[in-house]
């Protein structure tokens, strides 16, 4: 099946920086999301790409969906305590699959004040 | 905006026996419905794809007969775990997708079951 590979895995970071995480994927999405998941609870998504090359922010967050349509990074801007999880890209292709999600590994991020 | 919910959040049951979890999607229709399982630190493992009316598409590797699968309701599905064991244990997750616009997909708070 289809592999995702999330990096970094973990990150630990101070409070004011800017954070950086990246995806790719050995074949093609259509589209590719971030959700952020905290301890215990299901994921909520962050944002959303449609079309490669596409940058969507929203608020502190900025994404790219990549040109070749197998990458996306998200970056976080002057990161606060409360960005703690885990921040998951997942890989979508609308089609007859029924609009599946595949996801990557996970980067665990921990904001220190 | 959309919301998705689960019941229980948590259970705890004794090995042996079965136990079920709810998926609603609260305020639009899903005409299909995807089951997750989560281990610790670990990222969501696609169990089942549900579809409303028809019978549920299992990941390679997952029992059909230990997972069952029910989405009679637009707006329901449910994961029946049988003869549950101590290393059924995890947290799942379900997702819905939205009928009315495309492909957006919302998930649920999670369940945790615990098997003791």
């Amino acid at each position: 099946g289809q592999q995702l590979n999330q990096s970094p895995q973990s990150m630990f970071i101070q409070e004011g920086e800017d954070v950086s995480m990246n995806c790719t994927s050995s074949s093609i999405f259509n589209t590719w999301l971030w959700y952020k998941q905290d301890p215990g609870e299901g994921p909520v998504l962050l944002i959303a790409l449609y079309k490669a090359g596409e940058l969507t922010s929203n608020g502190r967050l900025t994404a790219q969906f990549g040109i070749t349509r197998k990458d996306s990074f998200l970056n976080i801007s002057a990161s606060i305590p409360s960005d703690v999880g885990i921040y998951f890209c997942a890989g979508q292709l609308r089609e007859t699959s029924g609009s599946r999600l595949t996801f990557g590994e996970g980067t665990q991020l921990t904001v220190n004040p | 905006g959309a919301v998705v919910s689960q019941h229980p959040s948590w259970v705890i049951c004794k090995s042996g026996t079965s136990v079920k979890i709810e998926c609603r999607s609260l305020d639009f229709q899903a005409t299909t419905m995807f089951w997750y399982r989560q281990f610790p630190k670990q990222s969501l493992m696609l169990m089942a794809t549900s579809n409303e009316g028809s019978k549920a598409t299992y990941e390679q590797g997952v029992e059909k007969d230990k997972f069952l699968i029910n989405h009679a309701s637009l707006t329901l599905s449910t994961l029946t775990v049988t003869s549950a064991h101590p290393e059924d244990s995890s947290f799942y997750i379900c997702s819905a997708r939205r009928d009315s616009s495309g492909n957006t997909i919302y998930f649920g708070e999670g369940s945790w079951l615990t098997v003791v």
